[in-house]
């Protein structure tokens, strides 16, 4: 069975940083691209940014909005993504999930994902 | 960056119907699109892919379509279990971008 779990969310100041996880069992996790996704209270869906896989150089991508800020980065002995967000803003408040990517593929799996609160 | 707009935001239907998302895309995107339906406080679940192609273990009765800019999720017998919110998405170029989302209300 495929399972991703998000943790290390929570409530952080305006201008902290918070580094989030993401555990991963079911599937061969070092062949795949992995993303993060984010969900504002209330709000749509919007894509943070993917981390490829070692054939790929783990290479990254951002979404503008996060792009300086955030850095994507992966374990693959651990089976484990990871999301470093610095200098956080009030709306970067959101849920955010891990899922799995893929050249030219949709986000097949999802995690259940971890609630981050930026505020003072 | 590729604008993916959702109509309608909201839709009342009943049980039994049939029901029409429509995604239109700012340029073209081939058929890189995805649905996925989202339930409150879950996480998304992909529905479609590639346009049109059914994800394993989804009903026959969810059904997409297009190709280039326009796409459709189509539900032909709407059921209880699918009052829920339905996001496309394009992952043809980066940034990969959303829809901003139908509800699916309970007329």
């Amino acid at each position: 069975e495929v399972q991703l779990v998000e943790s290390g969310g929570g409530l952080v100041q305006p201008g902290g940083s918070l580094r989030l996880s993401c555990a991963v069992s079911g599937f061969t996790f070092s062949d795949h691209y992995m993303d993060w996704v984010r969900q504002a209270p209330g709000k749509g869906l919007e894509w943070v940014g993917r981390t490829r896989n070692k054939a790929k150089s783990y290479t990254t991508e951002y979404a503008a909005s996060v792009k300086g800020r955030f850095t994507i980065s992966r374990d693959d002995s651990k089976n484990s993504l990871y999301l470093q967000m610095n200098s956080l803003k009030t709306e970067d408040t959101a849920v955010y999930y891990c899922a799995r990517g893929g050249i030219y593929a949709p986000f097949d799996y999802w995690g259940q994902g971890t609630l981050v609160t930026v505020s003072s | 960056d590729i604008q993916m707009t959702q109509s309608p935001s909201t839709l009342s239907a009943s049980v039994g119907d049939r029901v029409t998302i429509t995604c239109r895309a700012s340029q073209s995107i081939s058929s890189w699109l995805a649905w996925y339906q989202q339930k409150p406080g879950k996480a998304p679940k992909l529905l479609i892919y590639k346009a049109s192609s059914l994800e394993s273990g989804v009903p026959s009765r969810f059904s997409g379509s297009g190709s280039g800019t326009e796409f459709t999720l189509t539900i032909s017998s709407l059921q209880p279990d699918d009052f829920a919110t339905y996001y496309c998405q394009q992952y043809n170029d980066y940034p990969l971008t959303f829809g901003g989302g139908t509800k699916v209300e309970i007329k």
